[in-house]
């Protein structure tokens, strides 16, 4: 099945530091990435869309000088948390849609990162 | 913007019982319905989903209804078993191409006691 590499799972660092998180599509091609962030016990909150070769598409809300992405081949989208801050730490997610399916195409998610903030 | 609500937020069921977890959603465009399983820590993983061409979905003890007039969607498992423990969410989205966005619920946690 569709596999979506996630890295780091964990990353803990000082407040200030700018962190990138890779979402790797392994076995299919994504024209389309997202990312989520989720708190503790709560649902996954979209931050933004990732598409292959241009700008990402943000929520409201989610500051895009924050958190860059860059979507710069089909197998590879970046999160980099710029300037983290405590208030950063979560739990975030990517996912990939792989192209071949069509209209109906399922998400399929990464296995996460951790980010903590001190 | 699409709205899923999800409910219960928490479900505790006896094993070999079934389980039921609906959800509602807003945006009338919304045409694809998939459900995710989430253990603690890890990824959200895809149990079934549902197209809006169909009614109902069955998957082994897993199976999935919707009624479009009424927009809503419900999970359903069947002789559960304590590995069925976990987070679902379920999702809204516009499948084709478009936004594609997903729009998840706020998440059922279900305990499922031996």
């Amino acid at each position: 099945g569709a596999v979506v590499s996630q890295h780091p799972s964990r990353v803990i660092c000082k407040s200030g530091t700018s962190v990138k998180i890779e979402c790797r599509s392994l076995d299919f091609q994504a024209t389309t990435m997202f990312w989520y962030r989720q708190f503790p016990k709560k649902s996954l909150m979209l931050m933004a869309t990732s598409n292959e070769g241009s700008k990402a598409t943000y929520e409201q809300g989610v500051e895009k000088d924050k958190f860059l992405i860059n979507h710069a081949s089909l197998t590879l989208s970046t999160l980099t948390v710029t300037s983290a801050h405590p208030e950063d730490s979560s739990f975030y997610i990517c996912s990939a849609r792989d192209i071949a399916w069509g209209g109906y195409q399922p998400q399929h998610f990464g296995d996460g990162t951790r980010l903590s903030i001190l | 913007g699409e709205n899923v609500e999800q409910h219960p937020s928490t479900l505790s069921v006896q094993e070999g019982d079934s389980a039921v977890i609906k959800c509602t959603y807003s945006d009338s465009a919304s045409n694809y319905f998939p459900w995710y399983k989430q253990e603690l820590g890890k990824r959200p993983q895809l149990i079934i989903d549902i197209r809006s061409n169909v009614g109902e979905k069955k998957d082994q003890r897993i199976a999935v209804t919707l009624n479009k007039t009424a927009k809503h969607f419900s999970l359903h498992i069947t002789e559960t078993q304590p590995e069925d423990s976990a987070v679902y969410f379920c999702a809204a989205s516009q499948g084709w191409a478009g936004a594609n966005n997903l729009f998840f619920g706020t998440g059922t946690r279900l305990t499922v006691i031996p």
